[in-house]
């Protein structure tokens, strides 16, 4: 099975600064990569996807890369802010409702004001 | 639309007692997962069902655990009898197609 692997376990950063959080997989099989936050007390929560068919994929202060070769990819967090203090969590697997969803074990993003 | 609904938020019980978690997912999402999150770790796959079949529980602990779909909607979850080591959060998603996953609030089960 498909087997994730996260970095850094926790990450303090300065407000303003940018944060940078990596996973590799082991399933070349796997297509679908998203990265989830998680706020203290809810569940988590869709913030960026990207595709194996997709090397970059940006949303406003958020990007992930993809690099397939290497089986890792990246989430950057540009501009933090206070409110980006969080647990995010990457996962991998094939799309399509019979393929198991992996998750990594978490990165505790700190944003210091 | 509404959200992956799930009740109750918080459970305590001794152990070796039993408890149940229910699950509505969100309308029209064929998938529906159950996840264990312990303290600082990932979410741990434990059920995974494509409209009312199961699609994968070789990580549920069989003798403690079960889970059904009913009528490939809501679902429940019940663990009997509960160790200390069950404690953690449960959380249910679901998926319209396999692929965006959307997270109830999970409940947090304290077995004392």
């Amino acid at each position: 099975g498909e087997n994730v692997e996260q970095h850094p376990s926790t990450l303090s950063v300065q407000e303003g600064d940018s944060a940078v959080i990596k996973c590799t997989y082991s399933d070349s099989a796997s297509n679908y990569f998203p990265w989830y936050k998680q706020e203290l007390g809810k569940g988590p929560q869709l913030i960026i996807d990207i595709r194996s068919n997709v090397g970059e994929k940006k949303d406003q202060r958020i990007a992930v890369t993809l690099n397939k070769t290497a089986k890792h990819f990246s989430l950057h967090i540009t501009e933090t802010q206070p409110e980006d203090s969080a647990v995010y969590f990457c996962a991998a697997f094939r799309s399509g409702g019979s393929y198991i969803p992996t998750f990594g074990r978490g990165t505790s993003l700190i944003v210091h004001p | 639309e509404a959200g992956v609904a799930q009740s109750p938020r918080y459970k305590i019980i001794e152990k070796r007692q039993s408890v149940a978690f229910w699950c509505n997912p969100i309308s029209g999402h064929a998938t529906l997962y159950w996840y264990q999150q312990i303290l600082g770790q990932g979410p741990k796959l434990l059920i995974q069902f494509q409209n009312n079949g199961v699609v994968d529980d070789s990580q549920l602990p069989k003798d403690r655990f079960s889970a059904e779909r009913l009528k490939g909607v809501d679902s429940t979850l019940k663990i009997q009898p509960a160790k200390l080591e069950d404690s953690a959060v449960y959380l249910c998603a679901s998926s319209r197609q396999g692929e965006k996953l959307f997270f109830g609030s999970g409940t947090q089960l304290s077995v004392l």
